[in-house]
């Protein structure tokens, strides 16, 4: 079946401008998550949605950056003003239950210049 | 979560089984051990987990030590795809939904 889809694959954009990525997860996975990695570097979580609870936002490194899930489903990232530090692959993940192996799409990559 | 301790590197001949250790003193009960993998240029790929009994699957094997304080994945007969970094994690789920920690991992390389 599908796997989860991101798009696009790479973005690359000016300092300051602000960018959406898209993250289509497994049909019926009821858990999305975000998660960035930068260059050489492990993966950072961002935010996790479940179901139709308060997304879990502790992750997020700045308030330019937003997610929402719409509909349980499609889930857009939000990084608004980029700075060059936003550089990186933002991967998105989904999953059925939190206990449940997380499913990671290819990922994005971002290159703010 | 806790935190894990896991070597840098470690290389493995084709064909031979790939031992990677991971230590996680400080556990707690309702942790889980997860590994993941991640092939360069791919989002991260599940592996196995396990919460104290040995795990095995069409992938890997999991052997957790009686005390929880540490682990070994094995991959059995190893093959050049399985070159990438490996990740040991300890999550709990509940309070820490989704919140995968993941460290630095182990880059195994497989060489023929």
């Amino acid at each position: 079946g599908a796997g989860v889809s991101q798009s696009p694959s790479n973005k690359v954009t000016e300092k300051g401008k602000d960018v959406e990525l898209r993250c289509d997860p497994i049909s019926g996975h009821t858990a999305l998550y975000w998660y960035r990695q930068s260059l050489g570097q492990g993966l950072e979580f961002l935010i996790y949605f479940q179901g139709n609870s308060a997304p879990d936002k502790s992750g997020l490194p700045s308030d330019r950056f937003s997610a929402e899930r719409t509909g349980g489903s499609v889930s857009t990232l939000t990084i608004q003003r980029t700075q060059q530090e936003d550089s990186a692959v933002y991967l998105c993940a989904s999953s059925y239950g939190t206990l449940n192996e997380q499913f990671f799409g290819p990922g994005t990559r971002l290159t703010v210049l | 979560d806790a935190k894990t301790t896991q070597p840098t590197s470690m290389d493995c001949a084709e064909g031979r089984a790939a031992n990677l250790p991971c230590n996680h003193s400080t556990i707690s009960g309702n942790e889980y051990v997860y590994w993941y993998r991640q092939i360069h240029s791919q989002g991260p790929q599940y592996i196995i987990h396990g919460l104290k009994n040995n795990e095995t699957n069409e992938m890997a094997s999991l052997i957790i030590t009686e005390d929880r304080k540490s682990s070994t994945l094995i991959l059995p007969h190893a093959t050049l795809r399985d070159t990438a970094v490996y990740y040991c994690i300890v999550y709990a789920g509940g309070t820490s939904y989704g919140k995968l920690t993941f460290g630095q991992g182990t880059i195994l390389t497989v060489h023929p």
